[in-house]
Parts: C-alpha cells; structure tokens; sequence
C-alpha cells in the first residue's frame, strides 16, 4: 500500500462542475504539495501548504492534518484543466524527499 | 514556462548505446534532482544535489551516472540500459533542498524508450 493515496484515479466531468480530488496519507509530514501535470509531461506546482486552507484563482486546497487527508477542488472546470494532478508530501523527517501519489486524471469535455 | 529545460524531448535507445540527458535552469536555484516516472507508478526520486553536492542517490542501478558541474546544470548519462528503464525522466529544482517552504519547479522531461 502506497503511503499516498490518491482518489478518484480517473475524473471526467462537465465544463462548468464542481471538481475535488481527495488525498491521504499515511505518514507524519510537514507539508503537501499538489502538482499539476498536462499531456507531454511538464508538471507545475499549484500548492504548497501545511495546514488549513490555500486558494488560486478556480483552485483551491484544504489540509487536516489531524485526519490525514488534503482535497482539491476546482470551480466552475474548463476543459484546458484537463490534466493528471498529483499528491506529494514531504516527511517530518528526511524533508528532502517527496513521497507521490499515482495520479487523478480528470478529463472535462465541453 | 517553469524556467526548468531539458533536452532532448525524446530518446530512442538501444541497450548498447551510451547517451546523456540535459537539464538546465537559470532560476537561481541551488538544489536540482533526476525523478523517474514509470507508466502508472508515483514519481521516484533518482538523485538529489545540493550546490553541486550529491545528497541523495534513491539507490539507483550504476547505469545512471548523474553530472552536476555547476548549479545551473545537470546531466544524466545512460549506459547499457534496460527495456524497463523506458520512463519519463524530468529534471526538477528549488531555491534549496526541500523546507517547509520550498515548491520543486519541473522541466517537460524527456521521454526515454530503450529497445
């Protein structure tokens, strides 16, 4: 069992839905990132955060670290964020190394 | 646009050819790092440098040899590889090794097929 655990795997939605991607984990850590990866590999750091609540724009991401647990969440989809978004954590100890989750691949169609 | 390059895009190899990857950054960052993505696993971290100090190698198999010659600028050179080395290589760097406050900035990677 991964130590990160993504889910769903797969999303598809409808332009305009109300998106959120869930996270878990399983280790103590000291922060979660969540990444953005499109078609052709590039990925982008969307959040970073440790505790509470972040917000970009139609992004926003929410951690308790109490439940171990951190969601994304898109408002009103649009096809251009069709991607693989990626959990990640760095430990309490050894904060060098991230540990990923395998991925959500939302697809959302017009 | 990360500010993170990697060359080439795409590399097919056989299991007898030597080659290197490139990866190159003018953020002005002092930590980069060689991550290998496999079809449906989680990333995995290859190698982590430190102002051109290697301070991590994730147990990886000798025919990976990493360069880092200056902060700017990291390689990968390749021998004798397996089929099962065919990933996604992506290159990433942060002003330092990983903090509390430290986001990883990634390159397009290169897609690497070694038949």
């Amino acid at each position: 069992k991964n130590e990160v655990e993504q889910s769903p795997q797969n999303l598809t939605a409808q332009e305009g839905e109300f998106i959120t991607i869930n996270c878990s984990y399983s280790v103590g850590i000291s922060a979660l990132h969540w990444l953005q990866q499109h078609p052709g590999g590039g990925i982008v750091s969307l959040f970073m955060l440790s505790s509470g609540k972040k917000k970009h724009g139609r992004l926003i991401a929410t951690i308790n670290i109490q439940e171990k647990h951190s969601s994304l969440h898109i408002t009103a989809s649009h096809p251009r964020d069709s991607a693989v978004y990626i959990c990640a954590v760095n430990r309490s100890y050894n904060t060098d190394k991230l540990i990923f989750g395998t991925g959500t691949r939302l697809q959302v169609f017009p | 646009e990360t500010g993170v390059t990697q060359t080439p895009r795409h590399l097919v190899m056989g299991m007898t050819n030597k080659k290197s990857l490139k990866c190159e950054q003018h953020l002005g960052h002092n930590a980069m790092y060689w991550y290998k993505q496999s079809a449906k696993k989680p990333l995995e971290l290859m190698f982590v440098y430190n102002f051109k100090e290697q301070t991590e190698n994730n147990s990886v198999p000798s025919r990976f040899s990493p360069e880092c010659p200056n902060s700017s600028h990291l390689f990968l050179h390749l021998h004798t590889l397996q089929p099962e080395d065919s990933a996604l290589y992506l290159c990433a760097s942060s002003p330092a090794t990983l903090t509390l406050y430290e986001k990883l900035f990634f390159g397009s990677g290169t897609q690497l097929s070694v038949l």
